[in-house]
């Protein structure tokens, strides 16, 4: 049972465009994400996260936008850079679980130069 | 660089055989989670150690089972040796604050052990 889920294995941009990836979950006792980006022989490193009590949170070029109601998230680079490309994770848990996260299967980003 | 590190980096093991992993938390951090990463799917999560005790398990047989020591480092073993246990293995520290107040931290990951069964 797949409780998050990143539909999109892969996503090819062209550099200072924007890219979107987007993640979906089941459990609504979630109450916080996280996005993860990770590079070939190394370990995920944290990007940005959100509380279910915002809508959206900033960082830079990225944002994540979180729509509780459709059990959505989506993160946003804006202008997109080939250094971006790698494998995205998204992320759940709720805060009681102590960083127990539960992961999708990640999305590949290539950013065109 | 995170400061989490793991060893060893790769590792070979034959099926039935018994094999430990190891990790060392980022000063300052007494937490530390291990997940199971298979080819083509993200991090699963295996069991956590806070304060040197299991707090909080996935769905992992009891052949998975770990230990973390008073320096916050922890070790992950592996009995009976099965060719699906074949993934990249990570290790993530945190930090718990006391009365497990509800805050998250960010966990911070090693480069992981690539474990391979034959």
């Amino acid at each position: 049972d797949q409780q998050v889920k990143q539909n999109s294995p892969s996503l090819s941009v062209q550099e200072g465009r924007i890219s979107i990836l987007n993640c979906d979950y089941t459990n609504s006792m979630f109450d916080y994400f996280l996005w993860y980006k990770k590079y070939p022989a190394e370990g995920p490193t944290f990007l940005i996260s959100i509380s279910s009590i915002k809508d959206k949170n900033e960082d830079g070029r990225f944002t994540v936008f979180l729509n509780k109601s459709a059990k959505h998230l989506s993160l946003h680079i804006v202008p997109s850079q080939p250094g971006d490309s790698a494998v995205y994770f998204c992320a759940a848990t709720k805060l009681e679980y102590g960083n127990k996260l539960v992961f999708g299967a990640g999305t590949i980003l290539r950013v065109k130069s | 660089e995170t400061g989490v590190t793991q060893s060893p980096t790769h590792l070979i093991k034959t099926r039935g055989q018994q094999v430990t992993l190891r990790c060392s938390s980022q000063s300052g951090h007494n937490t530390v989670s291990w997940y199971q990463q298979a080819l083509g799917q993200g991090p699963q999560f295996i069991f956590q150690y806070y304060r040197e005790e299991e707090n909080g398990r996935g769905n992992f047989p009891p052949r998975f089972s770990g230990l973390q020591f008073p320096n916050y480092s922890s070790e992950l073993n592996v009995n009976a040796l099965e060719l699906d246990d074949s993934a990249l293995y990570l290790c993530a520290s945190s930090f718990t604050p006391p009365l497990l107040a509800r805050v998250n931290t960010e966990a911070f990951f090693g480069q992981g052990t690539r474990l391979t069964v034959v």
